[in-house]
């Protein structure tokens, strides 16, 4: 069973521009959750995505967004991008109904540089 | 703001020797522990899902303890290898605002020396 792919690996921007990156979870996940990593900090949870739907939501300002197609592939956006945006930004997925009581399967993340 | 604490930050073995660190967390409302494993270059690999007080669960060597009572867990690793370094997360289940998450702490970083 194929893992969960994100794309692309590595990203420089500069800043006021936007981003996409795209996350294909396991066959069968219907549940896609995406997280920022910065230096020092944990996994900060963005949001997360069920069944084409945003059915979670951490504490980022509007600028981030996403959406989950009928795959359940997802995709994250970020728009007028700053230099905090620089990060790792991970995706997980899952196969159960629960967010919590499921194990998290992850990517190997998107390093996002904003210049 | 609902933190989860872990400690040590970092820590050092020898290969042979056990060694254990902590997870901290609110007390109120548990719901879920998770534990991950994330070694340099790779994804965050899970290892346990605990959502019972008085939990233990075992893969391998590795062993978790959940006291949700009093609000930690304790993960053990029994003769650590070169290849149990790593860094150890865990996240605690939060709901906020009519949203659920995961709430990561920033981890331990065990490094076993050959």
């Amino acid at each position: 069973k194929a893992g969960v792919t994100q794309t692309p690996r590595y990203l420089i921007k500069t800043r006021g521009q936007q981003v996409t990156l795209s996350c294909s979870p396991i066959s069968g996940h219907r549940s896609v959750s995406w997280y920022q990593q910065t230096p020092g900090q944990g996994l900060q949870f963005l949001f997360e995505y069920f069944s084409e739907t945003q059915r979670n939501k951490g504490n980022f300002p509007g600028r981030f967004s996403g959406r989950q197609f009928s795959n359940s592939r997802s995709e994250m956006n970020v728009s007028t991008l700053e230099l905090g945006d620089s990060a790792l930004y991970l995706c997980a997925s899952s196969g159960g109904v629960s967010l919590a009581k499921n194990i998290q399967y992850f990517g190997a993340g998107t390093r996002l540089s904003v210049l | 703001i609902l933190n989860v604490e872990q400690s040590p930050q970092s820590l050092h073995v020898q290969e042979g020797d056990s060694t254990n660190f902590t997870c901290s967390f609110p007390s109120s409302n548990f719901y879920a522990l998770h534990w991950y494993r994330w070694e340099t270059a790779k994804s965050p690999e899970a290892l346990f899902v605990m959502t019972l007080n008085g939990d233990e669960k075992k893969k391998g060597r590795i062993s978790a303890t959940l006291n949700t009572k009093e609000g930690y867990s304790y993960l053990y690793i029994k003769g650590s290898q070169p290849e149990d370094s790593a860094t150890y997360l865990c996240a605690f289940r939060v709901r906020e605002g009519g949203s659920e998450k995961l709430v990561f702490g920033k981890g331990t970083k065990l490094t076993v020396n050959p």
